[in-house]
C-alpha cells in the first residue's frame, strides 16, 4: 500500500458525460501528479501540483482540468468524454521537503471506460 | 523534449536465467527510477538512482545509471516466475530548479514473462 487514495476504482460511462476522480496523497506529501495510461499511449503525465498551485503541465487535453485543495487532496475533471479517454488515470504523490528523493508513489488508479 | 526509450519492449526468458533490460534518455539526467507494474494494478517502485555510477540491488533485481552514456540497466540474475511483470523506467531532466518538481518521463515499459 502506497499511501495515495484514489476513487473511484472503476467508472462507467457515456460519451458526452463529465466525470471527477478523486486523489488523498500520502500523508505530508505536498505535489500530487496526474498520469493516463491507456494501451496505445503509454504512461503520459497530464498535470502536476505543488502545495496548491499547478506546477507542470504535460499533454493535458483542454476537456480536462484539475485542481488540489487546501487539504492537498486533488481532483481531475474529464468533460465531454470520448471513447479515446477510456484509461487508466493514475494519480501519484511525493515531496515531504529536503530529504525527498523525487521518488512518486502511485496510487491503485481509476479505470474509466467510456461507452 | 526529454524522450526515454526502453528496449526491449517484450522479453520472454527461462526460470534460472539472466538478462538486462536497457533504459536510454535524450537529455541530461541526474535522477532515475525504476518501477513494476502487475497487468491492470499500481506502478511499484523497485530503485531510485540518483549519481552517476549507482547501483541498487534487490533480490534477484540489479539497477545502475551511467549518467555520461545516459543509459541506465536492469538485470534480473536467474530469473522466477513471480518477476514476470512489465518494468518501465523513468526520469527527471535536470533543470537549475526542480525544486517540487519530480515530473516523471516514463520509458515505453519491458513486458517480462517468465517461463517456467
Amino acid at each position: 500500500d502506497s499511501g495515495v487514495t484514489q476513487t473511484p476504482k472503476h467508472l462507467i460511462t457515456a460519451t458526452g458525460q463529465r466525470v471527477t476522480l478523486r486523489c488523498s496523497p500520502r500523508s505530508g506529501d505536498l505535489s500530487v501528479y496526474w498520469y493516463q495510461q491507456s494501451l496505445d499511449q503509454g504512461l503520459q503525465f497530464l498535470i502536476q501540483y505543488y502545495n496548491g498551485e499547478e506546477r507542470a503541465k504535460g499533454n493535458i487535453l483542454e476537456r480536462f482540468s484539475a485542481q488540489q485543495f487546501p487539504d492537498l487532496h486533488s481532483e481531475l475533471n474529464l468533460s465531454s468524454l470520448e471513447l479515446g479517454d477510456s484509461a487508466l488515470y493514475f494519480c501519484a504523490s511525493s515531496f515531504r521537503g529536503s530529504a525527498n528523493t523525487g521518488e512518486l508513489f502511485f496510487g491503485e488508479g481509476s479505470r474509466l471506460t467510456v461507452l | 523534449e526529454l524522450k526515454v526509450e526502453q528496449n526491449p519492449l517484450f522479453l520472454s526468458m527461462q526460470e534460472g536465467k539472466n538478462y538486462t533490460i536497457y533504459c536510454n534518455y535524450s537529455t541530461t539526467s541526474d535522477r532515475l527510477y525504476w518501477y513494476r507494474q502487475d497487468p491492470g494494478k499500481s506502478l511499484e517502485s523497485l530503485f531510485v538512482l540518483l549519481s552517476n555510477g549507482a547501483v541498487k540491488q534487490e533480490g534477484r533485481l540489479m539497477a545502475s545509471l551511467d549518467t555520461k552514456a545516459r543509459l541506465s540497466t536492469l538485470h534480473i540474475t536467474a530469473a522466477v516466475h513471480d518477476l514476470s511483470a512489465t518494468y518501465f523506467c523513468a526520469v527527471v531532466p535536470h533543470l537549475p530548479s526542480n525544486f517540487g518538481n519530480e515530473k516523471l518521463t516514463f520509458g515505453t515499459g519491458t513486458r517480462l514473462t517468465i517461463i517456467p
